[in-house]
């Protein structure tokens, strides 16, 4: 079945460092990919989207590239702030049983920045 | 949109006591899901509904728990009787059609004493 892997957090930075978060994902289709944020108390958010291959998600700084060589999902950040942290998860998904697109999530990874 | 609202936001009980929790999805959306979150299982999908009708809830854990949607801008999931390891934030989330992204409500805290 499908399945989404993401790196284990904590991921603690300074503010304005570069932000990798990796994900990787196996899937039977042809999927298309999300990262979500979750900020302390709240649910999650869509944070950006691809939904083909060499498609880039961007918002609020914030960029993935749908590389379906490596089937991964990495998200990158140029400059953090204290305001991005959160935890986020990677998810996918794909048509499925009778065209149901229920997503597949990753158990997400927590980003703490400092000032 | 008000998005998707969820109540109560903190639910404190005791075991062996009924628990319903509430959700209004956004409206014109045809699809509403519940997922459970905790540390030790991350987020888990409870049940989906497609047009009021549940589909496949094959993620609740036990005959306890029960979820309705008696029209289309309203649903309850109910644990019955509740227990200490039921302590979890619960979520509802909502969608229009196939291939987009949710949207969460704020999640609703259950904590079972």
């Amino acid at each position: 079945g499908d399945s989404v892997t993401q790196m284990e957090g904590p991921v603690t930075l300074s503010e304005e460092a570069f932000l990798t978060i990796n994900c990787t994902y196996t899937a039977t289709g042809y999927p298309s990919l999300f990262w979500y944020v979750q900020y302390p108390g709240e649910g999650l958010q869509l944070l950006l989207k691809a939904t083909k291959a060499d498609d880039k998600g961007s918002n609020k700084g914030f960029e993935a590239t749908y590389r379906k060589e490596t089937t991964s999902f990495h998200l990158e950040k140029g400059s953090v702030q204290v305001s991005d942290s959160a935890v986020y998860f990677c998810a996918l998904s794909d048509p499925g049983k009778g065209g149901s697109y229920i997503p597949t999530f990753g158990r997400g990874t927590s980003l703490i920045v400092h000032p | 949109d008000a998005g998707v609202i969820q109540s109560p936001r903190h639910e404190v009980t005791e075991m062996g006591q009924e628990v319903t929790l509430r959700c209004k999805p956004i409206s014109g959306h045809d699809y509403l899901f519940w997922y459970r979150q905790t540390m030790m299982r991350g987020l888990e999908l409870l049940i989906y509904f497609n047009n009021n009708v549940p589909i496949d809830d094959s993620g609740m854990p036990e005959d306890r728990f029960s979820a309705k949607m008696p029209n289309a801008s309203f649903s309850t999931l109910k644990i019955q009787p509740s227990e200490p390891r039921d302590s979890a934030v619960y979520f509802c989330a909502s969608r229009l059609g196939g291939g987009h992204g949710y949207t969460f409500g704020s999640g609703t805290r259950l904590t079972v004493v």
